[in-house]
Order: structure tokens, then sequence, then C-alpha cells
């Protein structure tokens, strides 16, 4: 079976600082996707980032960055210099061949000016 | 710009009513689109997938009798909550698999049901 560990229930920070959310996954695929999607307090999902399992390059889009490790099935995020709008929870989520998504529990990241 | 949008964004009705939540493709015909419920700070967990012309798939515990979904054209897939009772009460979330090659689902604003 599928799982994803995300182990932070809540962070906050201040900001301006940087901060990683952590998720582990677990699967017995060799083929997988990983994603990260964000969902603010309005309740939308926004799609942030997907990997594949054979691509484990980091990748960096503006402020936010992923460190994708297969040897620790992790799956890490981090959002450098964090504002106030980057406050919401986020989630990490795990994909089969069938398309079916198993999210983590989430965090719940606040950003205090 | 949105490219799944969800009607109606809340509803409130009372016990036993059935409520209709629609859910729509707006620039992609989709032949599989998703269905997610989410409890009060909780996470998302996956109720069924609607297959365009056939019937839906169901996760293990969901009642199909219950949720009934019909996917009756490429851009529109309804859920239908029948006999609602407060412990269904919840905030209802489709996506769409909108890029089959990367397996992106992109979601809907969601519908926030609360059964009196």
């Amino acid at each position: 079976a599928q799982k994803v560990t995300q182990a932070q229930t809540e962070i906050s920070v201040v900001e301006k600082e940087d901060v990683t959310l952590d998720c582990v996954y677990e699967t017995r695929d060799t083929t997988y996707y990983l994603f990260w999607y964000k969902q603010p307090p309005s309740g939308e999902l926004v799609f942030l980032i997907r990997r594949n399992s054979f691509d484990e390059q980091n990748e960096i889009s503006g402020r936010y960055s992923w460190n994708f490790q297969k040897s620790t099935s992790s799956f890490n995020f981090t959002i450098t210099a964090s504002q106030v709008v980057d406050s919401a929870v986020y989630f990490c989520a795990l994909s089969d061949l069938a398309n079916k998504l198993v999210f983590g529990a989430g965090t719940i990241l606040r950003v205090k000016s | 710009g949105a490219v799944v949008s969800q009607h109606p964004s809340w509803v409130i009705c009372k016990s036993g009513t059935s409520v209709k939540i629609e859910c729509r493709s707006l620039d992609f015909q989709a032949t599989t689109m998703f269905w997610y419920r989410q409890f009060p700070k909780q996470s998302l967990m996956l109720m069924a997938t609607s297959n365009e012309g056939s019937k839906a798939t169901y996760e293990q515990g969901v009642e199909k009798d219950k949720f009934l979904i019909n996917h009756a054209s490429l851009t529109l897939s309804t859920l239908t909550v029948t006999s609602a009772h407060p412990e269904d009460s919840s905030f209802y979330i489709c996506s769409v698999n909108r890029d089959r090659l990367t397996d992106t689902q992109y979601f809907g604003p969601g519908t926030r049901l609360t059964v009196l």
C-alpha cells in the first residue's frame, strides 16, 4: 500500500525565514509520481510541482525548491525567505500508475509578519 | 485561469435530502475525473474515479448507493449525496487529470456541504 507521511503538523516562522516541509513516502512501485500542492484558506488546491520516480534532480522555482532523494524516500520542500502569503496548508502526494493520488496529512505553515 | 469549476461552492441542506454537486472541466475533455472528500483539518481522501460513459470506480469503504456519480459528458461529472446526514458534512473536491503524460491533477475550488 502507498503511504505519505508529513510528520510536521504545523510550523510557524517569521517572515523572511527559510522553512523546510518534510515528506516521506512508501510505495512498492518502481514508477510513481510525487507532488506538492498548496491549499490556501480559500480551499482550492494549487499545484506546485510534480516529480517522477526516475528524475532525482532537485528543482528550484523562485523561492521554492524541492529535494528528492529516493535513497531515503523523501521529497522535501523548502521555501526561502518566507512571506505571509505563503501561509497555507501544504500537501505532499503520491500517485500510482492508475493516477490515484494518496495525500499526506498536510503541514500547516503560518508565516508571521 | 481556472481549469476546473465546481457548483455550488457551498450548500446547506436538511438531513434526509439529496444534494448534487457539479464538476466541470473548462478547457479539457476529461474522460476521467476524481472526487475527494476532506473533513475539517484533515487530508483529502479519494472517494471515487469518475469515468465518462461508464460506471464510477469507488474506493473501499465508500458507499456507491449513497454517493452517486454520473459522468455524462467529457466536461461534466456530478456527485449526488443521497439522503444526506450530518456526518456527510464535508468539503468535496473534484479533480481532472489534465495532463496524462505527467499525471498531474488539477483541482476544482471545492464544495462545502453542511447537513443540518
